[in-house]
């Protein structure tokens, strides 16, 4: 049962332009919400994260949207760069406890010149 | 800035054989996670543990044990090993009580386990 899902299993954007990777999720629990980006043989990097009292968190070039009611985030990277082409995923967990993530199933971006 | 430290990188092991894979936690955290990433899925959440605890437990095979020392360091114990647990095992570090933070939920860069 994944109980968070990326449909998109990839995503191709030139530079320059936005990046969205979108994330749902259907455990009505979970109310943190964590974006990671990864390479290859490395571990997750944290990237931003959004509490479920919030619909939208900045950071630089990162913005993450929260839809509770449709259960869904996403987030925005602009302006892409080739330094953002990794596997990116989105993870759930219950806020105010040290609690386990669960991952969403990963979207790859490729950023193109 | 110190981060989670994995050991051994890589491990190549034979079937039926038994692995350990070591975590060092950033120093102050107090709760470490496993999780079990294989080929092109996403990363399975085994165990974790709370000051020495086991504080949640996940899909973790019962081959396999897991604990957490009085310095924080936590050991993954893989007994009779399987062709199918070849994989990039991570381990996270968080502190806790956090409110609306990511707890400084780090990863380490993980331990690819070949099982052959």
């Amino acid at each position: 049962d994944q109980q968070v899902k990326q449909n998109s299993p990839s995503l191709s954007v030139q530079e320059g332009r936005i990046s969205i990777l979108n994330c749902d999720y259907t455990n009505s629990m979970f109310d943190y919400f964590l974006w990671y980006k990864k390479y290859p043989a490395e571990g997750p990097t944290f990237l931003i994260s959004i509490s479920s009292i919030k619909d939208k968190n900045e950071d630089g070039r990162f913005t993450v949207f929260l839809n509770k009611s449709a259960k869904h985030l996403s987030l925005h990277i602009v302006p892409s760069q080739p330094g953002d082409s990794a596997v990116y995923f989105c993870a759930a967990t219950l806020a105010g406890t040290a609690s386990k993530l669960t991952f969403g199933t990963g979207t790859r971006l490729q950023v193109t010149l | 800035a110190a981060g989670v430290i994995q050991s051994p990188r890589h491990l190549i092991k034979e079937k039926r054989e038994t692995a350990t894979l070591k975590c060092y936690p950033i120093p102050r955290h107090d709760t470490v996670y496993w999780y079990q990433q294989g080929p092109g899925q996403d990363p399975q959440f085994l165990i974790s543990f709370y000051e020495k605890m086991q504080s949640d437990k996940g899909s973790i095979p019962d081959r396999f044990s897991a604990q957490q020392f009085s310095d924080y360091h936590s050991e993954l114990n893989m007994s009779s090993l399987e062709l199918g647990d070849s994989a990039l095992y991570f381990c996270a570090s968080s502190y806790s009580p956090g409110q609306g933070t990511n707890y400084g939920y780090t990863f380490g860069s993980g331990t690819r386990l070949t099982v052959v």
